[in-house]
């Protein structure tokens, strides 16, 4: 059982470029989340998602877009990159049931120079 | 809008005494409160959470947390510290008001124990 398995674990990006942070699921859990962490810092919500075809903006989206159209996956599309979007990147889960368990992936850590 | 307040930004303690990191939290409704732990250059750890039930929450590694409803807080403590504790305390909420689950960050609090 893999859980939440995020791609790539390290990327380097040059400002302008576009990049697809990958997330996945084992779990079958409607919900997925998108996070950023900058250094020394909290968690950030960038955007979300309640099922397959249905997601939402959280505290931070601009720069960012994502799509649902299966519910293993939940992409991160960043279309023109910026050193601002430099930051740890964390996908979770909850499976809604009441429990209130959420699963982390491991971060994709992204610098862009 | 939820929120969630973590007034320290470093705890220092030596091995042995007891520690508390504090985590104070609003939002509307009853609150889902939990806290995570994150060593260096790693993700994120589940330790423990509130739901509902027994205001005294214990955890992983000998933490525990005491949800206090009246002062809105939802403070980490644990007994005895230890050097492996030192890490980055996390403090987070939910509520179903808030929607969707969403899961919202407090800033973090650097706990280091001394030897």
């Amino acid at each position: 059982n893999a859980g939440v398995t995020q791609t790539p674990k390290f990327r380097i990006l040059k400002i302008g470029q576009s990049m697809t942070l990958q997330c996945a699921q084992d779990m079958n859990h409607n919900y997925m989340y998108w996070y950023r962490q900058d250094p020394g810092m909290g968690l950030k919500l960038i955007y979300y998602s309640v099922g397959a075809g249905i997601t939402d903006k959280g505290e931070v989206p601009n720069g960012y877009n994502v799509s649902r159209s299966t519910t293993e996956d939940f992409p991160l599309r960043l279309e023109l990159a910026a050193p601002s979007q430099t930051s740890v990147y964390f996908c979770a889960t909850l499976d809604g049931g009441g429990n209130y368990g959420y699963t982390f992936g491991s971060g994709t850590r992204l610098t862009v120079v | 809008a939820q929120s969630v307040a973590q007034p320290e930004d470093q705890v220092n303690v030596a091995e042995g005494n007891p520690l508390t990191v504090k985590c104070t939290y609003s939002v509307s409704g009853n609150p889902y409160l939990f806290w995570y732990v994150q060593y260096p250059n790693r993700g994120l750890q589940f330790l423990l959470k509130y739901i509902t039930g027994d205001n005294l929450v214990k955890g992983s590694y000998g933490f525990e947390a005491e949800f206090n409803k009246s002062q809105t807080s939802f403070h980490l403590k644990k007994p005895s510290a230890l050097v492996s504790d030192s890490a980055l305390y996390f403090c987070a909420v939910t509520s179903l008001s808030g929607g969707y689950n969403k899961l919202i960050f407090g800033a973090g609090t650097r706990l280091a124990v001394h030897p």
